[in-house]
This record gives structure tokens, sequence and C-alpha cells, in this order.
């Protein structure tokens, strides 16, 4: 399984762009990127999914170069509410995913 | 509504006695999961299923216990030989898609070692 590094924490304002990026050097052939988003004692949520190029949902764009090494995901005009920690997993298809958090990326978005 | 809950969201217990959280789902997904996290830390995996009667142990099985009677139910057991069973106890459930499984999570249960 492959690892992630990401920025332990980022800071924003509300109704800025904000890009978390996160590394995985070592991404397999047939791993997918998923990012999940998780408030204080809440269970994380599911964002968005991509293996190559771009991936736009409701919520939030990914990013994903050619040599899949790295990925960014892009939350458009934050809000306060988008204050949470945001992690960022790389895991194989085919089987069931035994995904492996790190300590995420904790957003603070101020007014 | 379909979705995962978990239950109770808040659990005390004395040191020495075993406890069991709920975890339900009725989204028809094959795979269960249970995560504990620790304050300040990632998720890290205790045990998963992948179908009924048959599970196996995450990173950090010891001092757990699960079964999976149903598909719907996976309940976690902690034990007396749990050192260190403070914590955020979260059940996921998954499904395939586009050639690879998304999991998604319950509500979570604390539960707090007095």
């Amino acid at each position: 399984l492959a690892k992630t590094t990401q920025p332990i924490s980022m800071d924003s304002y509300e109704g800025q762009e904000v890009n978390i990026t996160c590394s995985h050097n070592n991404i397999a052939t047939n791993d997918y990127i998923t990012w999940y988003q998780q408030f204080p004692s809440q269970g994380p949520r599911f964002i968005i999914q991509g293996y190559k190029t771009k991936v736009t949902n409701e919520v939030a764009s990914l990013f994903i170069p050619a040599d899949r090494k790295s990925s960014t995901l892009s939350l458009p005009r934050v809000s306060l509410s988008d204050t949470a920690v945001y992690y960022c997993l790389v895991g194989p298809s085919g089987g069931y995913n035994k995904l492996i958090f790190g300590a995420g990326t904790r957003l603070a978005v101020h007014p | 509504d379909g979705g995962i809950t978990q239950s109770p969201k808040y659990l005390f217990r004395k040191e020495g006695q075993n406890v069991t959280l709920s975890c339900e789902q009725n989204l028809n997904h094959d795979a269960m999961y249970w995560y504990r996290q620790d304050p300040g830390q990632g998720l890290r995996l205790i045990y998963y299923s992948q179908i009924v009667n048959d599970f196996q142990k995450g990173d950090i099985a010891e001092g757990y216990s699960v079964s999976r009677e149903k598909k719907e139910s996976f309940p976690l057991t902690v034990t007396s030989a749990q050192k260190n069973p403070t914590a955020f106890y979260l059940c996921a459930s998954s499904i395939r898609q586009f050639n690879t499984d998304t999991q998604y999570f319950g509500p979570g249960t604390r539960l707090t070692v007095l």
C-alpha cells in the first residue's frame, strides 16, 4: 500500500480557493486516489476519488498529473464550515481496500 | 434512509470489563471495517470483514474481537485485554466502484475507560 505525505496544517480565508497537495511517490499502477473530510467527533466523509487527470464533483476537484506521484485536492471558495481534517489515501483496485490513514491536513478557514 | 449506524455515541466502562460496540448498515455492502482513532491521529484498522462469517485482523487487533453473522451487522467487542481502550471507534462499509472499493463511515462511538 502506497504511503502518502500531506502538509500537517493549512490556513485560509472565507471565499478563497484552497489546494491541498498529497505526495504518493510509490503509487502502484492500479491504485486509486481518494480524499476524505473529517469533522471533530465524526466519521470521515468521502469527498472525491480519481485515477488520473482531473475529476470534479459538486464539492471539489481532484488534479492528478501524468506521473500520478502526487495529487491536489481543490476546494473552491471555502467557507467556515470547510474547517476540517482532510485525508489523502491511495489504495489498490480489484480488492478490498485496506486504507492507511495518515494524520491528514488540518485546514482552518478564517472569517 | 440508508446509511451506517453506530451505537451508542458515548460509552463509559470500568477497567476490566468487556464492552460491545454496535455497527449496522443497510447499504447492502459486502465489506465492513472497524477503525480506532486517537486524538490528533489518523485512523488505524482493527478488523475487517469481506463477507458474512469471515473476518481478518487489521493492524491493531490485539484486545479486540468481532463477529459477522449477518451482512448488515459487524459488532466489535473491546475486551479487558486491550491495554488502552479509550479512543474514538469508527465503523465503515464499502462497495466496489470503478474497480476499487470506496469506504463509507458511521458517526463513531467514543469509548472512555474510567
